[in-house]
């Protein structure tokens, strides 16, 4: 019944490995999103995809690159973790990215990476 | 881009009433959304602006003035379990990115 979903909901591991966040949606909606909320609880936006195409891509380091394999999956997957790129992050999606109303984002539980 | 700035933290009394207040700078205006997130779990929306006035939704009362950018969001019959961080967020024009301000955190006592 969850609506969107992340795995793993914790992860912990050494610098410099490279992990994996994986994200569903089974609310068939279009557009989906990974947010990173840091320690001081600031929400930012790092990507969007609509119909696994990416559509924002904000400045975020190289070393995350996204992957849509459709579009009710939205993958992050992050190499050579540095301290800094622990955080919470969370999944979203919305109906449609591209088109007024009030298409709300709905968040996933959210996934806490610690780099040690 | 939008700057968005509200309180960082608020306290009130068991059934008393709060307002959050959200200033926005943007260069292209597409909506307003206040969001709740309690400790530990995802943001949940709670509201969504995007024409002048107030929208209300039981307890929880949104308004907006696009003109001077800004918009609030009233709690009224304060719980226990409102105490949580408040979002406000803004959504862009031209690519409908939402921007978060940082949140305000309200604790209710009581």
């Amino acid at each position: 019944d969850t609506a969107v979903s992340q795995t793993p909901k914790y992860l912990v591991t050494q610098m410099g490995n490279d992990k994996s966040i994986k994200c569903e949606q089974n609310l068939g909606h279009d557009t989906m999103y990974w947010y990173k909320q840091d320690s001081k609880k600031f929400l930012k936006i790092m990507f969007s995809y609509n119909n696994k195409e990416l559509i924002i891509n904000e400045t975020v380091p190289n070393r995350f690159s996204p992957k849509s394999p459709d579009k009710a999956h939205l993958n992050l997957h992050i190499n050579s973790l540095e301290l800094g790129d622990s955080a919470v992050y969370f999944c979203a999606s919305s109906q449609d990215g591209l088109a007024g109303v009030d298409n709300e984002q709905f968040f996933g539980p959210g996934t806490r990476l610690t780099v040690l | 881009g939008q700057n968005i700035d509200q309180p960082t933290e608020m306290t009130a009394t068991e059934g008393a009433i709060v307002q959050i207040n959200c200033t926005y700078q943007t260069s292209g205006f597409n909506g307003l959304f206040w969001y709740q997130q309690h400790a530990g779990e995802a943001p949940t929306f709670l509201s969504y602006n995007v024409l002048d006035g107030l929208e209300e939704k039981g307890r929880f009362s949104s308004f907006l003035s696009r003109s001077k950018g800004y918009s609030y969001l009233l709690l009224k019959e304060l719980q226990m379990k409102d105490s949580a961080s408040y979002l406000c967020a803004v959504r862009d024009l031209s690519d409908y990115k939402l921007s978060f301000g940082a949140g305000t955190t309200v604790t209710v006592r009581a």
